[in-house]
């Protein structure tokens, strides 16, 4: 079973359009994060959600918004997408505390053209 | 502020060579914990370790070892005798109580070459 999962894995969109990317984790962790990566590879967070309720939102532009229905879930809604946001997102999740490691998902490949 | 420096962009060496892959962190907290994972070229990231700023004792895991020390700030990793399928960008994080992510270096890129 996959501990983090995100659907889907490639997604192709034109400038302007909305786009959703899912993140589910069943390991029973508190806390699930967004983090992307850019064309040079530097991963950075956009938002952390424990228990349902946003604790980080680094400064994204509200075009950006995440939902998460349960703990188990984290989606990612994005609106009128630009060219600037074609990048990789990966979903993440540990438990409440830091001591121990995220868990990744297998990253989203997200190309705005 | 909370930084993680890896001054090594783009490392290439032949196999069976040994590698050593620089961080350098920067953080007032007193409670943190480090971590390194591997990037292979199909893009998931793969843990490797995790150290909390209270336990300076070096670790061995195969043919991987990580330095960790406070007086410089560093957490270094090495690979022993290299091999083509440790070929992954490398990324060292930092992570801290209190603040629910992590902070990532920019990542090293080792090439292993046959």
């Amino acid at each position: 079973d996959t501990a983090v999962s995100q659907t889907p894995k490639y997604l192709v969109t034109q400038m302007g359009n909305d786009k959703s990317i899912k993140c589910e984790q069943n390991l029973g962790h508190d806390t699930m994060y967004w983090y992307k990566q850019d064309s040079k590879k530097f991963l950075k967070i956009m938002f952390s959600y424990n228990n349902k309720e946003l604790i980080i939102n680094e400064t994204v532009p509200n075009r950006f918004s995440p939902k998460s229905p349960d703990k188990a879930h984290l989606n990612l809604h994005i609106n009128s997408l630009e060219l600037g946001d074609s990048a990789v997102y990966f979903c993440a999740s540990t438990p409440q505390v830091m001591n121990t490691e995220a868990f990744f998902g297998q990253g989203t490949r997200l190309t705005v053209v | 502020a909370q930084k993680v420096t890896q001054a090594q962009t783009e490392i290439s060496v032949v196999e069976k060579e040994d590698v050593t892959l620089d961080c350098v962190y920067e953080t007032r907290d007193t409670t943190y914990y480090l971590f390194w994972y591997k990037q292979p070229p199909s893009g998931e990231l793969v843990f490797l370790i995790r150290r909390n700023s209270f336990d300076e004792q070096n670790e061995i895991s195969g043919r991987y070892s990580w330095n960790f020390q406070k007086s410089t700030s560093s957490f270094n990793f090495t690979i022993t005798a290299s091999q083509v399928v440790d070929s992954a960008v490398y990324f060292c994080a930092l992570g801290f109580q209190g603040a629910q992510k992590l902070v990532f270096g920019q990542g090293t890129r080792l090439t292993i070459n046959p």
